[in-house]
Parts: C-alpha cells; structure tokens; sequence
C-alpha cells in the first residue's frame, strides 16, 4: 500500500509560468514531508521541507504546501526555469527512527 | 573529495553472480542508506544502517546483504543476482547522528550505481 502518492508521472509547463506538483499521503502519522529533486544520471537533492505545524514554507522560487486534513502537500516553482526540468520526488517522515518513504516522482519538464 | 561516493557507476554482471556495490561517505554521518530507483516505483528503501554494526531491513531486503564495520563504509552485496534486481542504486547518509533521525533529518545522496543483470 502506497503511503506517498504523487499521481502525475510528468508535467510540462511553459518558462516562466507556474509549476504545481502534487503529492498525497495516507499516514496519518506523518509529522514532516520533503521534496527532493533528481537530474538524469545524478542522486537526488534535497530541495525544500515543512513540518506539520505550519502550512507553508518558502526558499526562493519554491514554496511547499501543507494541508494536513487533506493529507496533501504540493510544491510551487515560480517562475518556472529550464534549469528545473527533473524529476521531483515527494517523501515524508514518521520521526523517530522510521525511515523517509518516497513517492514515485513526477518528471518536470519546463519548456522555454 | 569530501561527501558521498559509490562506486562502480556502471556495472554489468550475470544472472546468479555475486555483485558488490560500494559506498563511501566523509561526513561521518551515522545513518547509512541503500536504495533503488526503478521505473513505476521510485525511490525504495533496500536496507539502512543506524551505525556501524546495525542494519535494518527496508521495503525490499530481499536477495540484499549489506554490512557497516566502519562508519564510512555501507556495501551492498546481491549474493546472487538476477533479472529483477537491474536498477538503479542509491547510497544515501543521513547527518543527524543525535539519538534518533527522520524529523528534520534530510537525505544526501551518491550519484547512483546503474546494474544491469543479464
């Protein structure tokens, strides 16, 4: 049973638009969530996080979303680079010594 | 070079061979990590290392040894390879070394071993 679900495989969006990827989780005891982002041939890297007492964070051109009745957190780019084209990936974290479970990811493509 | 290597980066091998993949990280970070990346399935957790000595198994253990007799070092060894197990691997280290991770703890990643098993 997937704990982390990111339910698009691929998203494309014009330079300079925004980019809004989605991801949705079922473990209720999910206290903090990441997004890393991974390029072809590459580890993935860590991006941006939010823990479950707020409902936004921002770096930058990134800002992730919490809405924890919903059970879902979405990451905004804006405005969209070519440089973001990658896979991004979605993971949340139980605390304690439970290890991060990731989504699948979804390919950005971001076409100038 | 200080971080996180694995090595080989590509590697081709035979079904029922043994194969080793070796990681190596100078952060001395006490949480060690093997995953694997495959299309459909992303990231999944293989076998994690909390320090040296102690190792845990993941989402898909199986046909996976590892080992941590130093801190630096988390080699996974596929005793005896086959099909399913061509992927992607990823070593990863975790900085928190505090009594406990997950919470605030992020990942850092090596670039990944490609294995084909033929």
């Amino acid at each position: 049973d997937q704990q982390v679900k990111q339910n698009s495989p691929s998203l494309s969006v014009q330079e300079g638009r925004i980019s809004i990827l989605n991801c949705d989780y079922t473990n209720s005891m999910f206290d903090y969530f990441l997004w890393y982002k991974k390029y072809p041939a590459e580890g993935p890297t860590f991006l941006i996080s939010i823990s479950s007492i707020k409902d936004k964070n921002e770096d930058g051109r990134f800002t992730v979303f919490l809405n924890k009745s919903a059970k879902h957190l979405s990451l905004h780019i804006v405005p969209s680079q070519p440089g973001d084209s990658a896979v991004y990936f979605c993971a949340a974290s139980a605390g304690g010594n439970t290890p991060l479970v990731f989504g699948k990811g979804t390919r950005l493509s971001v076409i100038a | 070079d200080a971080g996180i290597t694995q090595s080989p980066r590509y590697k081709i091998t035979e079904t029922g061979r043994q194969v080793t993949l070796m990681c190596h990280q100078t952060w001395s970070h006490s949480y060690m990590f093997w995953y694997r990346q495959d299309l459909g399935h992303g990231l999944r957790l293989i076998y994690y290392s909390a320090a040296a000595d102690i190792t845990d198994k993941g989402e898909v253990p199986d046909g996976y040894v590892v080992s941590r007799s130093k801190t630096e070092n988390f080699p996974l060894t596929l005793e005896s390879a086959t099909r399913s197990q061509t992927s992607v691997y990823f070593c990863a280290s975790s900085e928190s070394d505090a009594g406990g991770w997950g919470t605030n703890e992020k990942l850092f990643f090596g670039s990944g071993t490609q294995l084909s098993v033929l």
